[in-house]
């Protein structure tokens, strides 16, 4: 059981927006940043946004984040064949004094 | 450019001790924008963050794992470790090693430890 919800599947057509959200609480997100990760088959993650909605360099601005209470949300917009991948949210827990994740969220684009 | 790369056994017995090693390269270890941390995927799961290690030699550990964790650097290698002790078939996973802040955003490609006897 992860300290972040996220649904565990997605899925979108070509073009299309999707939004994928990570539920936490006051330790979590409520009081520090949320951050996404994407993960395709076989390889390391990859940071996709950090602190709510910054994205590293190189990250396309179709990726968007957001961050409402204790939930954050990842945003895919113009939807590529190449984001079928697992995402995951993480967030640092005070309570905990460490990283926690979500259990992540499988896109599946149609 | 920064690159992170596990090495260490694959194979490690129950209740034994699970060691790994990340080399680091185009930074230093001890340089004070980093910290460094491990972080696993057991098969077929999500990610788990083990704990990190900041330049002055403090860590974290997951409170799940602290009384088997611990993670050193040896600044005359460049490199971190970790260790973990009485290991079961419940550690078996894909080990990363990563630097961080923000956030993680440095990862190694990953190494597999499988504990079986």
């Amino acid at each position: 059981q992860s300290v972040l919800t996220q649904p565990p599947s997605v899925s979108g057509t070509p073009g299309q927006r999707v939004t994928i959200s990570c539920s936490g609480s006051t330790s979590n997100i409520g009081r520090n940043t949320g951050n996404w990760y994407q993960q395709l088959p076989g390889t390391a993650p990859k940071l996709l946004i950090y602190s709510n909605n910054q994205r590293p360099s190189g990250v396309p601005g179709r990726f968007s984040g957001s961050k409402s209470g204790t939930s954050a949300s990842l945003a895919i917009s113009g939807l590529q064949s190449e984001d079928e991948a697992d995402y995951y949210c993480a967030s640092w827990d005070g309570g905990l004094n460490g990283w926690v994740f979500g259990g992540g969220t499988k896109l599946t684009v149609l | 450019q920064l690159r992170l790369q596990e090495s260490g056994p694959g194979l490690v017995k129950p209740s034994e001790t699970l060691s790994l090693t990340c080399t680091v390269s185009g930074a230093s270890v001890s340089d004070g924008s980093y910290y460094w941390g491990w972080i696993r995927q057991p098969p077929g799961k999500g990610l788990e963050w083990i704990g990190h290690i900041y330049q002055t030699g403090t860590t974290n550990y997951n409170p799940s794992l602290k009384s088997r964790v611990t993670i050193s650097v040896d600044t005359s290698k460049n490199r971190f470790s970790l260790k973990l002790t009485s290991v079961t078939a419940a550690d078996t996973a894909l080990y990363f090693c990563a630097g961080a802040p923000p956030t993680f955003d440095i990862w190694g490609q990953g190494t597999v430890v499988t504990v079986s006897s």
